[in-house]
């Protein structure tokens, strides 16, 4: 099936600076990937959609200053979490949307990546 | 409201019984599309199977099945022959809207313990 990266799998940072996070679909171009967040024992969020060449689109809640997405390439999108705070630590996952799925409008997911702010 | 209900927190099976996850899901849209995952320890997210609001069949995925009543608005995944690995994390989600808006929309969950 297609594979959907993600880079760093783990990052710890301190308070106030940021970390920028990598999905990457390695075997197929993506004009939309997605982001979620999933807090401890919770579900996963919808944060944004992102689109190749144009800007995100964001969740109603999401901070979209803090939560930078861009989508350069048809296949990378990347995340960048600014002046990151201990209540940003989550697990950070990516969606990437197949264009040719047999299963209509399918996402595959990125492995995740563990944000600890210390 | 929610759109998607996991009503079971928590279920325990013994290996090599079926086990019956629920889901219940909320919408007016008359094309979506369901879907179960299952998150291991690890975090990642695997895809089980998909159910296409208009597929007449249930669908079937090797030891996977899901239960779809249209009417009733549920989707309940099972499992046959549950097997150790089976141990998780089970999301069921919901696809809503169309292409460039569609957007999925997740269950809170429920952790499925196998004992051997």
């Amino acid at each position: 099936g297609a594979v959907v990266s993600q880079h760093p799998s783990w990052v710890i940072c301190k308070s106030g600076t940021s970390v920028k996070i990598e999905c990457r679909s390695l075997d197929f171009q993506a004009t939309t990937m997605f982001w979620y967040r999933q807090f401890p024992k919770q579900s996963l969020m919808l944060m944004a959609t992102s689109n190749e060449g144009s800007k995100a689109t964001y969740e109603q809640g999401v901070e979209k200053d803090k939560f930078l997405i861009n989508h350069a390439s048809l296949t990378l999108s990347t995340l960048t979490v600014t002046s990151a705070h201990p209540e940003d630590s989550s697990f950070y996952i990516c969606s990437a949307r197949h264009p040719l799925g047999g299963r209509l409008y399918e996402q595959y997911f990125g492995p995740g990546t563990r944000l600890t702010v210390t | 409201a929610q759109k998607i209900t996991q009503t079971q927190p928590g279920m325990f099976v013994q290996e090599k019984e079926a086990v019956t996850l629920d889901c219940t899901y909320d919408t007016s849209d008359q094309s979506y599309g369901l879907f179960w995952y299952k998150q291991p320890s690890s975090g990642e997210m695997i895809f089980l199977i998909y159910q296409g609001s208009y597929d007449e069949q249930n669908a079937t995925e090797g030891r996977y099945s899901l239960n779809f009543q249209k009417a009733r608005k549920s989707a309940n995944l099972v499992i046959s022959a549950s097997q150790l690995g089976d141990s998780a994390m089970y999301f069921c989600a919901m696809r809503e809207g169309r292409g460039g808006s569609e957007k999925l929309v997740f269950g809170k969950g429920m952790k499925l313990t196998v004992n051997p």
